[in-house]
């Protein structure tokens, strides 16, 4: 099974509102991602965390704020977005790091079905 | 030397044609090419990936074809189906100890009934 799952599918906000998006995962991956995708374009790496800590944030505005409470679970919590901020949210996850073993984790993500946001 | 270009920029080819898809990559750090098949208001779906140590990955009617002195490889859909139709991304990685994957620009593919 190589599913990760998104919700919501949709989501409309105001520039005002506070929501989450959230994903999940249960390939026992211990690395998971948040990528932004505009029409057209490949995704865009925004955060990574490794074993529920935060690895990579690629300088991504304070008003996305990620969060990991376990190892299957990862939120993305959206607060006074732009309408600029409108995509295709996606949530990936990898083996990530094995901790105490000589052989290294391999990096093949996977993807969820995303969260289509529209910021009004 | 984190780029991956790749061309064309969209493809339309005849039921039952061969589609062609190519990729180009500066790192020669990276020893991990998958190939991301997405399908509009999906997320990416991971097709196929070759590693360097083999010229050729097939897998069904999606054949990957790895250039290493080149540092080029492409994506060939054989027999291509009206279904096939999608946008198609390369991409490039370390296969281990890293986390950033770098992916082509993609290349969105109509194939015609």
């Amino acid at each position: 099974d190589t599913e990760v799952t998104q919700t919501p599918k949709h989501l409309v906000m105001g520039m005002t509102n506070k929501k989450s998006l959230k994903c999940e995962q249960h390939m026992g991956h211990r690395a998971m991602y948040w990528y932004k995708q505009k029409a057209k374009k490949p995704p865009e790496l925004m955060f990574v965390y490794s074993y529920e800590k935060l690895s990579i944030n690629e300088s991504v505005p304070s008003r996305f704020s990620p969060e990991c409470p376990n190892s299957s679970l990862l939120n993305l919590h959206l607060h006074a977005l732009q309408p600029e901020d409108s995509a295709l949210y996606l949530c990936a996850s990898s083996q990530g790091a094995v901790a105490g073993r000589k052989t290294k984790a391999k990096n093949i993500q996977y993807f969820g079905a995303g969260t289509r946001l529209s910021v009004l | 030397q984190q780029q991956v270009k790749q061309s064309p920029q969209s493809l339309i080819v005849q039921k039952g044609g061969i589609s062609i898809i190519n990729c180009a990559y500066e790192n020669t750090a990276f020893d991990y090419f998958p190939w991301y098949q997405q399908f509009p208001g999906k997320g990416p779906a991971l097709l196929i990936a070759i590693r360097p140590d083999v010229s050729e990955k097939k897998e069904g009617r999606f054949t990957i074809s790895f250039n290493k002195s080149a540092k080029q490889f492409s994506l060939h859909i054989m027999d291509s189906q009206p279904g096939d139709s999608a946008t198609y991304f390369c991409a490039a990685s370390p296969y281990t100890g890293g986390f950033k994957t770098i992916f082509g620009a993609g290349t969105r593919l109509f194939v015609k009934a």
